[in-house]
């Protein structure tokens, strides 16, 4: 059974870094591109960032790019997304998604999300 | 404002069919066949329904079919059931930021 876990959400200042992980199971991790979609409270979707199998591809939506870094540890089975310089359009629940990187572009297994608020 | 529009809210009568429509433009649902819809329950996370326009994952109804014309991709919900009650995500790929963009979402009610 796929089972993705996020973890390491929290309440963090703005401005502020917080470091998100993902531990994957029941899956050949490293034959998969994995994604970060978050969603803010009471709203809708947004997908964050993607990386390939090995970790060679990474890609950033504009409203993040240059403050998170997506990363990935075959090896344990693990994504990560390093989140800095935190704003305060940035909280939301963040899921971890296998998929999304690349053709064709769609997440077939979502983990249940980890909760990032910003506040002063 | 999200670039794929979608209807805030459709409902419908358990047995019926209800059809969820996802409006982009050429540089993504009319361009491509990389469309995707998510059910998400409330408080739950979202699971993929249909993927590359008409494709049904394994372990899917097949109550839930997809299908595109021009730029709007639409999500049809044939007998409806209670269980079906959910927000519905469209997803396509835009050549504009060679990302994954989303819709804003649909919700569903079954009367």
């Amino acid at each position: 059974e796929v089972q993705l876990v996020e973890s390491g959400g929290g309440v963090v200042r703005p401005g502020g870094s917080l470091r998100l992980s993902c531990a994957a199971s029941g899956f050949t991790f490293d034959d998969y591109g994995m994604s970060w979609v978050r969603q803010a409270p009471g709203k809708g979707l947004e997908w964050v960032s993607g990386i390939s199998w090995n970790g060679g591809s990474t890609v950033y939506a504009d409203s993040v790019k240059g403050r998170f870094t997506i990363s990935r540890d075959n090896a344990k089975h693990s994504l990560y997304l390093q989140m800095n310089s935190l704003r305060a359009e940035d909280p939301a629940l963040y899921y971890c998604a296998r998929g999304g990187d690349t053709e064709p572009y769609y997440f077939d297994y979502w983990g249940q999300g980890t909760l990032v608020t910003v506040s002063s | 404002q999200s670039a794929l529009t979608q209807p805030a809210s459709v409902s419908g009568s358990p047995g019926q069919s209800i059809t969820i429509s996802c409006t982009g433009t050429s540089s993504n649902v009319g361009g491509y066949y990389y469309v995707s819809w998510y059910q998400q329950p409330p408080g739950k996370a979202p699971k993929l329904m249909i993927y590359e326009v008409s494709n049904r994952p394994s372990g899917v109804s097949n109550r839930f079919s997809g299908s595109k014309s021009g730029n709007t991709a639409s999500l049809t919900i044939s007998g409806l059931q209670a269980e079906d009650e959910a927000d519905y995500y469209c997803s396509s790929y835009t050549s504009s930021s060679s990302h994954v963009v989303f819709g804003g979402g649909t919700k569903l009610t079954v009367l």
